[in-house]
């Protein structure tokens, strides 16, 4: 596709239920980012793939926290059991490997997740 | 980890040149300041980066110090469209030879009419 794209857009859902976000990045990007971003903070960081590499989780704030990357393509973040300080917005950005935009992050338009 | 630390709030006038500074004063010689921006409820969005080298492009231009320790972020003239959250980030390469994003909590630029 043209561009990052994340789905679903928005979610709501109730505290104890697990969620799955989803995000497809930028056709022959190899690396993926997931940030969260709580309201009116900076972005932080959840984890990160890099081509076949095992996933960077340092990030991740919690065991409930899990995230995959099929086919070195399509990513799915899960969150289990959720909670109310999990509502925020889930943002996923990949870079790719030739020239200028390998140093650059392209951002999707994130999922806001709000947990009730 | 590297971090950055930045003014919470600036306002500039439309027209004016907007100068948006950042510390990274534990920043190491291998790690890179990138700068992006976030307009209201959108994805953040990449400007400009750099190593010790100023650098300028079509959107901005990048002032590092001599020592590292500090940059700042120039718009040479603002437009009401650049009123955004404004990060100043490090780039930090890991072992496995990627590289991790760390961002501060931003300055929000206001562009006054």
């Amino acid at each position: 596709g043209a561009g990052v794209s994340q789905s679903p857009s928005n979610k709501v859902t109730e505290k104890g239920k697990d969620v799955e976000l989803r995000c497809d990045p930028i056709s022959g990007h190899t690396a993926l980012y997931w940030y969260r971003q709580s309201l009116g903070q900076g972005l932080e960081f959840l984890i990160y793939f890099q081509g076949n590499s095992a996933p960077d989780k340092s990030g991740l704030p919690s065991d409930r926290f899990s995230a995959e990357r099929t086919g070195g393509s399509v990513s799915t973040l899960t969150i289990q059991r959720t909670q109310q300080e999990d509502s925020a917005v889930y943002l996923c950005a990949s870079s790719g490997l030739a020239g200028v935009s390998y140093n650059e992050q392209f951002f999707g338009p994130g999922t806001r997740l709000t947990v009730l | 980890d590297a971090k950055t630390t930045q003014p919470t709030s600036m306002d500039c006038a439309e027209g004016r040149a907007a100068n948006l500074p950042c510390n990274h004063s534990t920043i190491s010689g291998n790690e890179y300041v990138y700068w992006y921006r976030q307009i209201h409820s959108q994805g953040p969005q990449y400007i400009i980066h750099g190593l010790k080298n100023n650098e300028t492009n079509e959107m901005a231009s990048l002032i590092i110090t001599e020592d590292r320790k500090s940059s700042t972020l120039i718009l040479p003239h603002a437009t009401l469209r650049d009123t955004a959250v404004y990060y100043c980030i490090v780039r930090i390469p890991t072992t496995s030879g990627t590289y991790k994003y760390i961002f501060g909590t931003g300055t929000r630029l206001k562009v006054l009419a």
